[in-house]
């Protein structure tokens, strides 16, 4: 049970914002929010994380729901080599490291 | 940050036979997991690989199919025994960082496929 759920498919033209929504709404109050992204035969990379606030690094900003049941991960400005597929995942921060438990993720197509 | 690397990249094997995947780190790391990728899927963790003690298995995977070794804090490996067609798969090795939020780093993945 991956926990989260997120559209299956994106679409977004070159150079505009894209918004990546994920819902976590049985997110308990010591799970993070991560994404990670799988870019076209590799392995999954780490875009961002978030617990509370808003967190902002040089790949994407995430907005987290007040109420931490949903977020958003941003990508001020695609490129092509943003099309992937994204993953939102929860992970437990109390107990210690564990494996990810991957939902379906969301595709995104980017068009030039 | 840690550096991955994985070996083969890829192999075609027949039904039958066993291939071993050998997982190597840059950096000395505790936790190192194994993850496969069937084809048009999601990932799937199938064990967590402890240095020094017998690896810890998922639900559905099995240590006679899927033996793991984990002989220093810089390497690994995972055999896929008795293999058939439904093991046709992508097998990827990851590693986490030792504080919260666990960051987790991933290899390129071997490429299997059993005819």
């Amino acid at each position: 049970d991956a926990k989260t759920t997120q559209p299956n498919s994106m679409e977004s033209n070159e150079e505009e914002p894209v918004h990546l929504p994920c819902n976590h709404s049985t997110i308990s109050g010591t799970d993070y929010i991560h994404w990670y992204r799988q870019l076209p035969s590799q392995g999954p990379e780490y875009v961002i994380h978030g617990l509370t606030s808003n967190v902002n690094n040089r790949m994407a900003s995430l907005a987290i729901a007040e109420d931490r049941k949903s977020s958003t991960l941003i990508l001020h400005r695609a490129t092509l080599r943003d099309a992937a597929v994204y993953y939102c995942i929860r992970t437990y921060s109390g107990g210690g490291a564990d494996g990810l438990t991957f939902g379906k993720g969301t595709h995104l197509i980017i068009q030039p | 940050s840690a550096v991955i690397s994985q070996k083969p990249s890829r192999d075609i094997c027949q039904r039958g036979t066993s291939l071993t995947i050998q997982c190597q780190v840059d950096s000395q790391v505790t936790m190192m997991f194994w993850y496969r990728q069937q084809p048009g899927q999601s990932l799937t963790l199938i064990a967590t690989a402890n240095q020094g003690s017998e690896a810890t298995y998922e639900s559905g995977f099995v240590i006679d199919k899927f033996p793991i070794s984990r002989p220093n804090l810089t390497f690994s490996t995972l055999t896929v025994s008795n293999m058939s067609p439904e093991d046709s798969s992508i097998y990827l090795c990851s590693v986490t960082d030792r504080v919260p939020p666990y960051e987790q780093y991933f290899g390129p993945g071997t490429r299997l496929t059993v005819t």
